[in-house]
């Protein structure tokens, strides 16, 4: 079946630091790959999205790119800010349309 | 905002009672899914409606429902509620479903507190 690995948190950081988090992902077919982000007590936010290999995924400063030869999908900013600590979730969605999400990774960014 | 609406925002109930979650889709969005946040079993997927029909059925407990109406919105029913019930729902959507293509947004969630 579909798996999603994230790397464990919480990942604590200064302000302006350079994230890096973790996502290898085991699908069947040609899966869609996604991160979203939930604030503290907020819903889930669709951060960006990669629909096929090689595809970059970026907003608000985060990039993602789809390695199929390493089935990842790792997410990364260049200079962090405090209002970027929430959890990260990555996700995929299969041929089938069946999404699958990993754990999360919380991240800490301190001023 | 993703366009998805979930009403109420909050709510505590007592252990045995029922509750009724309600959701909007996005504009033109013909698919609804509901997916259960919970600290010790993280993201769960409950159900997923299309166009007023039942799709796929995840991890929903049978003291729970759910239904897609006519005009898209849906409802989700937890009944015989019990403290281990205490979670966020989330709500989200989709235009279409069953292929990798399709993007899945979601609603702000319902957090419900079963005291």
């Amino acid at each position: 079946g579909n798996s999603v690995t994230q790397m464990e948190g919480p990942v604590t950081l200064s302000e302006e630091a350079f994230l890096t988090i973790n996502c290898t992902y085991t699908a069947t077919g040609y899966p869609s790959l996604f991160w979203y982000v939930q604030y503290p007590g907020e819903g889930l936010q669709l951060l960006l999205k990669a629909t096929k290999a090689d595809d970059k995924g970026s907003n608000k400063g985060f990039e993602a790119t789809y390695r199929k030869e390493t089935t990842s999908f790792h997410l990364e900013k260049g200079s962090v800010q405090v209002s970027d600590s929430a959890v990260y979730f990555c996700a995929l969605i299969d041929s089938w349309g069946k999404l699958q999400f990993g754990a999360g990774t919380q991240v800490v960014v301190t001023p | 905002d993703s366009g998805v609406t979930q009403t109420p925002k909050h709510l505590i109930t007592a252990t045995g009672q029922r509750v009724t979650l309600r959701c909007s889709p996005r504009s033109g969005d013909l698919s609804v899914y509901w997916y259960q946040q919970s600290l010790d079993q993280g993201l769960q997927f409950l159900i997923q409606y299309y166009n007023g029909e039942e799709r796929a059925k995840g991890n929903i407990l049978e003291r729970f429902s759910a239904q897609q109406f006519p005009d898209l919105h849906s409802e989700l029913n937890l009944s015989s509620l019990e403290l281990g019930d205490s979670a966020l729902y989330f709500c989200a959507s989709s235009v279409d479903f069953g292929y990798a293509g399709n993007t899945i947004y979601f609603g702000e969630g319902s957090w419900l507190t079963v005291v």
